[in-house]
């Protein structure tokens, strides 16, 4: 079975330059999540959906960063224009109602390099 | 809101030797769920184990086994007879309320754990 897929795997870009990361959550699955890895912060969630719906934004950090949800198979998260300090790994996960055992399974992120 | 605190930033060991991972958390939830994700050099997170907050039971899976006490508030993990595998860095993180793990992920900062031959 095809786990979370995200793309790019690395990116590369310039101060000020629009950046796109994609994400297409495991088939079926009814949550799609966000989170960004840095040293200083540790882990720490973006924004999630439950049915293509944003249900909780509160972590984006600013205006600079949105995320859309078109369909159940696809997710975007985007930041114009970039800064430094959104250097990071980004992290999608999606999981799905399942009594109790629910779980969110992760991809193997995006690797994004700010300059 | 919620915490979770991993109070070991890095450990080393050497192959065979057994090594426990320590994991407090902090919520005012009566229902919660607990888990632990590595991340190897490789960088992807693995989903390792999950614990809802009504089953305290402990389990075993080969090498590894986890302890979960309400009573301290503790979901430890321990690693029998590691292995150079086993090197990564290990996560436990917290979801609370009654969409079980469909929420928010709170991590603890990780474990370092590096095994040597």
């Amino acid at each position: 079975d095809a786990g979370v897929i995200q793309s790019p795997r690395h990116e590369v870009t310039e101060m000020g330059q629009e950046v796109t990361l994609r994400c297409k959550p495991i088939s079926g699955h009814d949550y799609l999540f966000w989170y960004r890895q840095t040293m200083m912060r540790g882990l720490e969630l973006l924004i999630y959906f439950n049915n293509n719906v944003p249900i909780d934004d509160s972590g984006m950090p600013e205006d600079r960063f949105s995320a859309k949800m078109p369909n159940a198979s696809f997710s975007t998260l985007k930041i114009q224009p970039s800064e430094p300090r959104d250097s990071a790994v980004y992290f999608c996960a999606s999981s799905l109602i399942a009594g109790y055992q629910e779980t969110q399974y992760f991809g193997p992120g995006t690797r994004l390099l700010v300059l | 809101a919620q915490k979770v605190t991993q109070a070991q930033t890095e450990i080393s060991v050497v192959e065979k030797e057994d090594v426990t991972l320590d994991c407090v958390y902090e919520t005012r939830d009566t229902t919660y769920y607990l888990f632990w994700y590595k991340q190897p050099p490789s960088g992807e997170l693995v989903f390792l184990i999950r614990r809802n907050s009504f089953d305290e039971q402990n389990e075993i899976s080969g090498r590894y086994s986890w302890n979960f006490q309400k009573s301290t508030s503790s979901f430890n993990f321990t690693i029998t007879a590691s292995q150079v595998v086993d090197s990564a860095v290990y996560f436990c993180a917290l979801s609370v309320g009654s969409t079980g793990a469909n929420s928010k992920l709170t991590f603890g900062k990780g474990i370092t754990l590096s095994v040597r031959p």
